[in-house]
């Protein structure tokens, strides 16, 4: 299995309601990003999480870094319809390799007006 | 500042054809990844380049698949003999030259449709 699956792999809420995806993956990493992409379009960086971080809140969303669990959640508070969009996390386990990114399947989110 | 650029954003190829896919880094950056995304799945990484140097290569096939990052220009994606598993958006995204974690800048992608 790969490096990098999200949990669920869909998810149908009301705006207005929390959303949360999981993420686990199965080596070291230098670091955890989270990322969203709208249907047909490129990636849009959300935030970057250290592995020596706990927690990091940006607006609206909350990431969590459990390294002993190799695990990472995503919460984004008070959807709205625009947050319809495929969420991907990606490992980065640094090095001499360079910041390649390891994806997961992602999750896909629909908010509902 | 303009951001990744890819071009083409479209590019429809017959069996046996070559496609050639560009991508221009943002200003400054000097890193360079490709990754390839069939539908419903994550990204792939395929390819990292810096200034003239193929860094890893690692997810790249072996056969009729190349990479450059040229002094002058943009990185280009080659595909020789192109099949039609070859179908799928590619996506560049470049980071500045600094050590340690940093962000990548994800172009718009290139979506190839091999008949």
């Amino acid at each position: 299995s790969q490096q990098g699956e999200e949990d669920p792999q869909a998810l149908s809420i009301q705006e207005g309601e929390n959303a949360t995806m999981n993420c686990s993956y199965k080596t070291s990493i230098n670091n955890l990003q989270w990322y969203r992409q709208n249907s047909g379009r490129g990636l849009v960086h959300l935030i970057l999480i250290r592995s020596n971080e706990r927690e990091k809140h940006s607006g609206r969303l909350r990431v969590t870094l459990d390294t002993s669990k190799k695990s990472s959640s995503l919460l984004i508070t008070a959807s709205r319809a625009a947050d319809t969009a495929s969420y991907f996390c990606a490992t980065d386990a640094g090095g001499a390799a360079g910041n390649k990114l390891t994806f997961g399947g992602g999750t896909r989110v629909l908010v509902k007006p | 500042n303009a951001g990744v650029m890819q071009n083409p954003r479209h590019l429809v190829r017959r069996r046996g054809q070559e496609a050639r896919l560009r991508c221009s880094p943002m200003k400054g950056h000097s890193h360079v990844y490709w990754y390839r995304q069939l539908p419903e799945e994550g990204l792939k990484f395929m390819v990292y380049l810096q200034k003239e140097n193929i860094i890893d290569e690692s997810g790249m096939p072996k056969e009729r698949f190349s990479a450059e990052f040229p002094k002058e220009g943009p990185s280009i994606l080659r595909i020789q003999q192109v099949v039609r598993g070859d179908s799928a958006a590619y996506f560049c995204a470049s980071s500045p030259p600094e050590q340690g974690p940093v962000e990548q800048f994800f172009g718009p992608g290139t979506r190839l449709t091999v008949l």
